[in-house]
């Protein structure tokens, strides 16, 4: 069964400090990844995803992950954060199409991200 | 509007009541999922449906029930609900490729 772990459950940063957040998955077989965040009071939005090729993805407001097969990661990270990236953020898999179990999609515990003016 | 809406928005319900959470999707998509949102459990999956009359259980199916008999209705019901059953539920749909799109969310509690 595929699973997901995140690593920082609560981040609080000041504004224009770098962000980086863990994700690891476990699944043996080829999986699409994808990183979601949800603003307070708001659903999950699409941050990006990554299916295949460049294992460094970019994605909406200067967001980027990598893609460590070996390692079995894709961690997110912006650069400078703002206090509007105050959020949630969720890392997930599902297993590749062609694979057992196409299409479930299944998330990590999330990470609160706190961004200090 | 083409997108994914969820009813009702709020519910309060009491213990051992059966509630229905409702799910509307316009694209078509093949893949619905519903999901519970807890604090400090993230989302958690409970059902999902490949198509229609295709279900499978997810990461905490029990005392839950899901039907699929239209590709754009996923409803999911709480035969007997219970105040475990608090929580926010959150439907979404999505092609194979996993890029899903939510609904705005339920927030049940079970008083």
């Amino acid at each position: 069964a595929q699973s997901v772990s995140q690593h920082n459950h609560h981040v609080i940063l000041s504004e224009a400090a770098s962000l980086e957040l863990g994700c690891n998955y476990s699944y043996g077989g080829t999986v699409n990844l994808f990183w979601y965040v949800q603003y307070p009071g708001q659903h999950l939005q699409l941050l990006l995803k990554y299916f295949s090729g460049d294992p460094l993805v970019k994605g909406i407001k200067g967001f980027e992950a990598e893609f460590i097969k070996s390692k079995f990661s894709f961690n997110l990270r912006k650069p400078s954060v703002q206090w509007s990236d105050t959020a949630e953020y969720f890392c997930a898999v599902t297993p590749e199409f062609g694979s057992g179990n196409t299409g479930k999609l299944i998330f990590g515990q999330g990470t609160t991200l706190q961004v200090k003016p | 509007d083409a997108g994914i809406t969820q009813s009702p928005r709020y519910k309060i319900t009491e213990t051992g009541r059966q509630v229905t959470l409702m799910c509307h999707q316009t694209w078509s998509h093949s893949y619905m999922f519903w999901y519970r949102q807890d604090l400090g459990h993230g989302l958690r999956l409970i059902y999902y449906s490949a198509a229609a009359d295709i279900t499978d259980k997810g990461e905490v199916p029990d005392g839950y029930v899901v039907s699929r008999s239209k590709t754009e209705n996923f409803p999911l019901t709480l035969e007997s609900a219970t105040r475990s059953q608090t929580s926010v539920y959150f439907c979404a749909s999505s092609e194979w490729d996993g890029e899903a799109f939510f609904g705005q969310g339920t927030r049940l509690t079970v008083v």
